[in-house]
């Protein structure tokens, strides 16, 4: 069975600099999405940004990029120049193919300090 | 986001009384799901459908069951609820060939007393 792990349940970073979110899952098969969701307080499930398994280069979505080893099944999210608006917990997220269920992880809440 | 809506949005109930959440959708997506979310736990498939009358089980299955009579309407019915099936309850819809993840309703957040 597929699993996802976040080992941070809490991070912090100063507003302006940069954060790494940390993922790692476990699964056989080759074909596959992974997403992060960020969940604010206001509990709306936003997604972030997504890449492809197929694909060798990291998904970037303007301040926020991943970091994707295929070999090593870790899918890090990096936030840089930090807002106060990206305080939220978020989510990392394994999906086999385009019909497969979404699986998360446990989330790591981000504190962000001004 | 406007194509799927929960309701409701605040439930308080007492130990062993029946309870239904309604997930309604207007984009005509072929899966929906139900999640609860929980402390450590992060969210956790309860039960989802791939078609009208069509529904599965999810890994968190037992004490809830699920009917999709429309296209655009899944239940969730908590038969006999209990204080461990206080939560918070995510609908999320997708379709086949889509690659963006799902589209998730607001959440109800369930109290049971």
């Amino acid at each position: 069975a597929q699993t996802v792990t976040q080992s941070q349940p809490e991070m912090s970073v100063q507003e302006a600099e940069t954060v790494t979110l940390s993922c790692t899952y476990d699964t056989s098969e080759s074909d596959y999405y992974l997403f992060w969701y960020k969940q604010p307080p206001s509990r709306q499930m936003i997604l972030v940004i997504r890449q492809e398994a197929y694909k060798q280069q990291n998904a970037t979505e303007n301040r926020f990029s991943v970091n994707f080893q295929k070999a090593a099944k870790s899918f890090s999210l990096k936030i840089s120049d930090s807002q106060l608006g990206d305080a939220a917990m978020y989510f990392c997220a394994y999906r086999r193919g385009n019909t497969g269920k979404l699986i998360f992880g446990q989330g790591t809440t981000l504190q962000v300090k001004p | 986001d406007a194509g799927i809506t929960q309701s409701p949005r605040h439930k308080v109930t007492e130990t062993g009384t029946p309870v239904t959440l309604r997930c309604h959708q207007t984009e005509n997506h072929r899966y929906m799901y139900w999640y609860r979310q929980d402390p450590g736990h992060g969210l956790r498939l309860i039960h989802y459908s791939y078609g009208v009358k069509d529904t599965d089980k999810g890994e968190v299955s037992d004490g809830y069951s699920v009917s999709r009579s429309k296209t655009e309407d899944f239940l969730l019915t908590l038969e006999s609820a209990t204080s461990s099936q206080t939560s918070v309850y995510f609908c999320a819809i997708s379709e086949t060939g889509t690659y963006y993840g799902y589209t998730f309703g607001s959440g109800t957040r369930l109290t049971v007393v």
